[in-house]
Order: C-alpha cells, then sequence, then structure tokens
C-alpha cells in the first residue's frame, strides 16, 4: 500500500487478556519500527527490525511483550496478560533502511486496559 | 539532562505570525528528524537533515552540526500548523532520541 498501515485502529480489552497488534509497512522498506506513546507523553522505543537481522528488542518493558516480523513485511506486536498500564497508542514506523532514512508512520493502534 | 531537548515546550501564536522552534542535542548524530504530531496522534515526518537547509512550502528545517542545534521554522503560521512538533536524532542507532515535542497553539 501507498503507507504504513496498522489495525486495530482501536482496541479496547480487560486486564489479562492478550492483544496483537498488526503493522502492515511500506512495501520494500527494509526497517520496522514499534514505539509507544502514552497519553501526554513522548515516543518510547520498543523494538526495530531491519531486514533479516535479528531485532533490537532492547526497548520492549517485559517479557509480556513480543514481536514478529514476517521477512520484510508484516509485523505483529503482542502484548501477553495486559495491564492497565499497557494502556497507549502503539505506533508503527518503516523505513527504506535503518539509519538516516525517512520514516513514514502508521496512524497508531489506541490500546486501551480495563 | 536529556540527549534531545526541546524549546519551548508550548508555544502560542497569533494566524500570521513567524514560528521557531528549537532542538539542541549532545550526541553526534547522523540525522536529525523534525516530525508533526496532530491532535488524534497521527505522525508525519517534515524533515530529515544532516546539514544545512530544507524548506518545503512554509516550513523552514536548518542545522547546525558544530552547534548540535536545529530549528524549524514556520512562516505566516495558521490555525492547522498547531500540532505537537517532535525533534528526533539519529545517533548512528536506528532506535532513535526523541525530544519532548514542543505543542504549538495558532489563533485565528
Amino acid at each position: 500500500g501507498a503507507g504504513v498501515s496498522q489495525s486495530p485502529s482501536n482496541k479496547v480489552t480487560e486486564k489479562g487478556k492478550d492483544v496483537e497488534l498488526r503493522c502492515d509497512p511500506i512495501s520494500g522498506h527494509t526497517a520496522l519500527y514499534w514505539y509507544r506513546q502514552r497519553l501526554g507523553q513522548g515516543l518510547e522505543f520498543l523494538i526495530y527490525f531491519q531486514g533479516n537481522s535479528a531485532p533490537d528488542k532492547s526497548g520492549l518493558p517485559s517479557d509480556r511483550f513480543s514481536a514478529e516480523r514476517t521477512g520484510e513485511s508484516v509485523s505483529t506486536l503482542t502484548i501477553q496478560r495486559t495491564q492497565q498500564e499497557d494502556s497507549a497508542v502503539y505506533l508503527c514506523a518503516s523505513s527504506g533502511s535503518a539509519g538516516a532514512n525517512v520514516l513514514t508512520f502508521g496512524a497508531g493502534s489506541r490500546l486501551t486496559v480495563l | 539532562k536529556n540527549e534531545v531537548e526541546q524549546s519551548p515546550q508550548n508555544l502560542t501564536a497569533q494566524e500570521g505570525e513567524f514560528i521557531t522552534i528549537n532542538c539542541s542535542y549532545s550526541v553526534g548524530i547522523s540525522a536529525l528528524h523534525w516530525l508533526q504530531q496532530h491532535p488524534g496522534g497521527g505522525i508525519v515526518s517534515l524533515f530529515m537533515l544532516s546539514s544545512g537547509k530544507k524548506k518545503h512550502g512554509r516550513l523552514i528545517a536548518t542545522i547546525n552540526i558544530q552547534e548540535k542545534h536545529s530549528s524549524l521554522h514556520i512562516t505566516a503560521s495558521h490555525p492547522r500548523d498547531s500540532a505537537v512538533y517532535i525533534c528526533a536524532v539519529d545517533s548512528y542507532d536506528p532506535r532513535l532520541t526523541f525530544g519532548e515535542g514542543t505543542q504549538l497553539t495558532v489563533n485565528p
């Protein structure tokens, strides 16, 4: 597609449930990033994928968070046993390659954990 | 001290005013990004620059590598420019380091 697509756009879940967030990057973009933005706060790095290299998971806040990417296409961010502090907008971005390239962001997935 | 600092944090202007948002950083960088985030959360990349100056419409971004400083200027500001403007640096680390953002409100 022309842009980065994220789904769902909004997700309301109960504490303790698992959620999956999906990101479909721009075709041909080898780098893919996940960020989290809590209400009123800045962007927080979670994970990035570059081609077939091992992902940089250094930003994942706990072992309840995991992400996968199939080749250079779709990525899924999974949050297990959700907690209220997981409520945030989860943003995906892609670029032609990691480093010194323009990022294109998706519209985000707003997660609310009740 | 944050590696990336933006000023001001909040800025209110009248339509038509010239606006400047500043970004200072303390690390060596390969590139600096200016991003715009509208209410509702969507983020748009405005500029990526590693030297000099770039212009797009009413927006101008400059960077001084020696002084580790960048500015984003908006000429003839308009209420639709109201948004959060975010500076982010690539310090040879693809994760990027983000400033806290500048909330701009342009009143008609």
